[in-house]
């Protein structure tokens, strides 16, 4: 079947950085994202993935390694806005996006 | 500005009543448009993929009679919830499909949708 692991949970505290791991099974693959998501709002895209490798996009970086069916997300220089949920999702043969449970991240001052 | 636009975003109702949620795409057209729904501290799941000028195609498990999809336009889709019941209360989110290659999704702001 095809899986997405990821924390459920993680703490952090303002100005650190944080790494969020995703694991995926999926039947193909065709890249993966990360979302982000506040409490009561629709997901925003972050980073899309297809090649391994690290994607740097600001405060925030993206890894992926195809061979072991493994991304993180990165954040650096942690802000109290960045307290949200983080969506991992795989994308498999058919182009279908399968998701994960999601990271809750909070960040303490 | 916003790519995808969904209406309306709180709605409460009574029991037995049916609601409709409006998702447009606001600057290109959408042949296929996205039906999520989300409980509180869980992932997306998909429900139904809304196809322009055919019918929706809806995942196992979710009852088309029950969720009624009309993709009547090539920029607006709607989920009708009949007979809405207490359990159908949740988040619900339309997302439309950017058209790159990256497949990247364009989401709705989500409608919260409580029935009493």
């Amino acid at each position: 079947g095809q899986n997405i692991d990821q924390p459920t949970e993680m703490t952090a505290t303002e100005g650190a950085i944080v790494q969020i791991n995703c694991t995926y099974q999926t039947s193909g693959f065709n890249g993966l994202f990360w979302y982000q998501q506040h409490a009561g709002e629709a997901p925003t895209f972050l980073s899309y993935n297809v090649l391994d490798g690290l994607e740097e996009k600001g405060r925030f970086s993206s890894f992926l390694s195809r061979s072991k069916g493994y991304s993180y997300l990165l954040l650096k220089e942690l802000q109290m806005k960045d307290s949200a949920s983080y969506l991992c999702a795989a994308v498999d043969s058919n182009y279908q996006l399968i998701w994960g449970a999601g990271t809750k991240l909070i960040i303490k001052p | 500005g916003a790519v995808v636009s969904q209406h309306p975003s709180w709605v409460i109702c009574k029991s037995g009543t049916s609601v409709k949620i409006e998702c447009r795409s606001l600057d290109f057209q959408a042949t296929t448009m996205f039906w999520y729904r989300q409980f509180p501290k869980q992932s997306l799941m998909l429900m139904a993929t809304s196809n322009e000028g055919s019918k929706a195609t809806y995942e196992q498990g979710v009852e088309k009679d029950k969720f009624l999809i009309n993709h009547a336009s090539l920029t607006l889709s709607t989920l009708t919830v009949t007979s809405a019941h207490p359990e159908d209360s949740s988040f619900y989110i339309c997302s439309v499909p950017s058209g790159g290659d990256s497949g990247e999704l364009f989401f709705g702001e989500g409608s919260r949708l409580t029935v009493l």
